[in-house]
């Protein structure tokens, strides 16, 4: 599976958007792009995923690059209960496991 | 509907002795994996069961051994307890076919 790059922490203003980058940069034609969160405590949850296009869903949405090399999780609203770790992973169909890196840490701060 | 579930919740053990952590999936789901989580770190995948068998395998010892019951539910045996083995146990359902993975609050293990 291709290795993701992201930031370590990000703050962000309650109500506001976050978003999220991540770099996969060698991300290859069958792989997916996955994101989970980690609230402190608890197992991962899962939040989206996309192969090439925009994704939306109750909770976020996840915008690709063209080039597949990068994507975006946005939160459009951002709440103190979003404070958590936020994991980019890419894997490819029918692969068993995932590759958690160590996520970026985002703050929702009041 | 009731969520993947683990047991114990947490677990102080001592170097050498072993452990048995039980996971039930949540229901409809066939597939459970478990992974470990030191620390400051992400998860690492353990292995996967399916079928009752082992279908992968993540970079662990023969130490780190499981077992999926015909209900589904899985155990994950680690013998031979270290220091280093003290970390977060996770539990992850899915579906098989289904790429989304339902995760357990996890099992706090420490070894001494």
């Amino acid at each position: 599976d291709a290795k993701t790059t992201q930031p370590t922490s990000m703050d962000c203003a309650e109500g506001r958007a976050a978003n999220l980058p991540c770099n996969h940069s060698t991300i290859s034609g069958n792989e997916y792009v996955y994101w989970y969160r980690q609230i402190h405590s608890q197992g991962p949850q899962y939040i989206i995923h996309g192969l090439k296009n925009n994704e939306t869903n109750e909770m976020a949405s996840l915008i690709i690059t063209e080039d597949r090399k990068s994507s975006t999780l946005i939160l459009p609203h951002a709440t103190l209960r979003d404070t958590a770790v936020y994991y980019c992973i890419v894997r490819g169909t029918g692969a068993n496991n995932l590759f958690f890196g160590t996520g970026t840490r985002l703050t929702v701060i009041p | 509907d009731a969520g993947v579930t683990q047991s114990p919740t947490h677990l102080i053990k001592t170097r050498g002795q072993q452990v048995t952590l039980r996971c039930s999936p949540k229901s409809g789901h066939d597939t459970v994996s478990w992974y470990q989580q030191a620390l400051g770190q992400g998860p690492q995948f353990i292995f996967q069961y399916y079928e009752e068998e082992e279908r992968q395998r993540g970079n662990f010892p023969d130490r780190f051994s499981g077992h999926q019951f015909p209900n589904y539910s899985s155990e994950l045996n680690v013998n031979a307890l270290l220091l280093g083995d003290s970390a977060l146990y996770l539990c992850a359902s899915s579906l098989i076919g289904n790429e989304k993975l339902f995760f357990g609050s996890g099992t706090q293990l420490s070894v001494l």
